[in-house]
């Protein structure tokens, strides 16, 4: 079996400042994902990427950058964290883009405040 | 509008009792996927479940693509079945990712 780990597990950013979250898989998955869970809110694709080097952006990427320049990790920047901004980042990855299940890590808890 | 609708929001279950949660969605899809949160936990994959039914231990996943709707069954439940549960359509065609319903939180009713 694989495993899916995600650094930091907790994160204490200030308003405005740049933070970086990580993500490792060692399944050879070609797709990996980031998703962000609010309360009450389910999840939200922010981006995904198909391959190596490949981005896509989800339904909730503006105010993220994301880099995958080797296949097994996949990090996302928020570009300017808002004040007493709250949520679960959450990473996961599959073979591929369809047609298969997605495997989650234990999510990075973000705290600005 | 969104096109993944999860029902009920949250669910008070005393042990034992049997409980059904709902999915309905608005658009064409290749599979529903069905995910358990624990609290404060990591998403663990339930069901992969494109047509019919599937069993698992105490849980049965349904997915009726006419009827553009997938449930999750529980049945005999058990304390240790609180957290939520994610239900989550994957669209056709290439390099679509999964679009999650708002999720259904399990309470147990303590005696």
């Amino acid at each position: 079996g694989g495993i899916i780990t995600q650094t930091p597990k907790f994160l204490i950013g200030q308003e405005g400042q740049k933070l970086t979250l990580k993500c490792q898989q060692n399944f050879n998955h070609d797709t990996m994902y980031w998703y962000r869970q609010d309360s009450g809110k389910g999840l939200r694709l922010i981006y995904y990427s198909i391959t190596e080097n490949d981005l896509q952006k989800g339904d909730l990427s503006e105010g993220y950058d994301a880099s995958r320049e080797k296949k097994s990790s996949f990090s996302l920047t928020v570009t300017s964290a808002q004040k007493n901004e709250m949520a679960v980042f959450l990473c996961a990855s599959s073979p591929t883009i369809n047609q298969d299940t997605q495997y989650f890590g234990p999510g990075t808890r973000l705290l600005v405040l | 509008g969104q096109q993944v609708q999860q029902s009920p929001a949250s669910l008070v279950l005393q042990e034992g009792e049997n409980a059904e949660l709902q999915c309905n969605f608005s658009t064409s899809l290749n599979s529903m996927q069905w995910f358990y949160q624990r609290p404060g936990g990591s998403l663990v994959s339930l069901f992969y479940n494109p047509s019919g039914t599937k069993h698992s231990g105490r849980l049965t996943s349904t997915t009726v693509i006419k009827e553009r709707r997938s449930s999750l069954h529980i049945s005999s439940s058990q304390t240790t079945d609180s957290g939520t549960y994610l239900c989550a359509l994957e669209p056709p065609g290439f390099a679509s990712a999964l679009t999650f319903g708002s999720g259904t939180k399990v309470i147990p009713c303590l005696p």
